[in-house]
């Protein structure tokens, strides 16, 4: 079946640092591939995607690429502020039919001042 | 901007009790879904649900678990039975075909 890794946390930067968030994952096909948001106390909030290879997903100065050739979809931000604190899900999507998302583990990101 | 509507935000039962989850997806989206994510896990797939009828479900979907659109408008979970393990933080999404957007979820706890 589908299956994401998602670089374990929590993660604690400095504001202004740069972050890097690894997910690679197996599937069949070509999935559409998805970055989700959680911040505090709230629900999953999309923030990217990609939907073939090579593509390159961005939103709020966050950005991914598609990488087919090692089925990755990382997540980078030059420069991380305060508001970033949240966790952080890949999700790849089937494609056909089968729509559902299968979520990773998840990344606490937190960000000091 | 429309949004995916969910209620109650918090429910509290007793296991064994029956509990109805409720949701108001967007309105011309045609895909439904519900996953929940138990305390620090991970979200996990329930079930998805298109043109009437469940299209996919997970292991975690079994006999106790049913969904429904009784209505143009809502989208429901129902468990027949709760157990303790079935606390946890249910979301529901619905697509028009791509994106999926996620409502704020249920917080069921079983006690």
């Amino acid at each position: 079946g589908d299956s994401v890794t998602q670089m374990e946390g929590p993660v604690t930067l400095s504001e202004e640092a740069f972050l890097t968030i690894n997910c690679t994952y197996t599937a069949t096909g070509y999935p559409s591939l998805f970055w989700y948001v959680q911040y505090p106390g709230e629900g999953l909030q999309l923030l990217l995607k990609a939907t073939k290879a090579d593509d390159k997903g961005s939103n709020k100065g966050f950005e991914a690429t598609y990488r087919k050739e090692t089925t990755s979809f990382h997540l980078e931000k030059g420069s991380v502020q305060v508001s970033d604190s949240a966790v952080y899900f890949c999700a790849p999507r089937r494609t056909g039919s089968a729509r559902q998302l299968t979520f990773g583990s998840g990344t606490q990101l937190t960000v000091l001042p | 901007e429309p949004e995916v509507t969910q209620t109650p935000s918090h429910q509290v039962t007793q296991m064994g009790q029956e509990v109805i989850l409720r949701c108001v997806p967007i309105s011309n989206h045609l895909y439904f879904y519900w996953y929940r994510q138990i305390l620090g896990q991970k979200v996990e797939f329930l079930v998805s649900f298109y043109n009437n009828e469940i299209s996919e479900k997970s292991e975690i979907f079994d006999d106790q678990f049913s969904v429904e659109r009784p209505d143009g408008s809502n989208f429901t979970l129902k468990i027949r039975s709760t157990k303790l393990e079935d606390s946890a933080m249910y979301f529901c999404a619905s697509s028009e075909e791509n994106e999926q957007f996620f409502g704020p979820g249920t917080r069921l706890t079983v006690l």
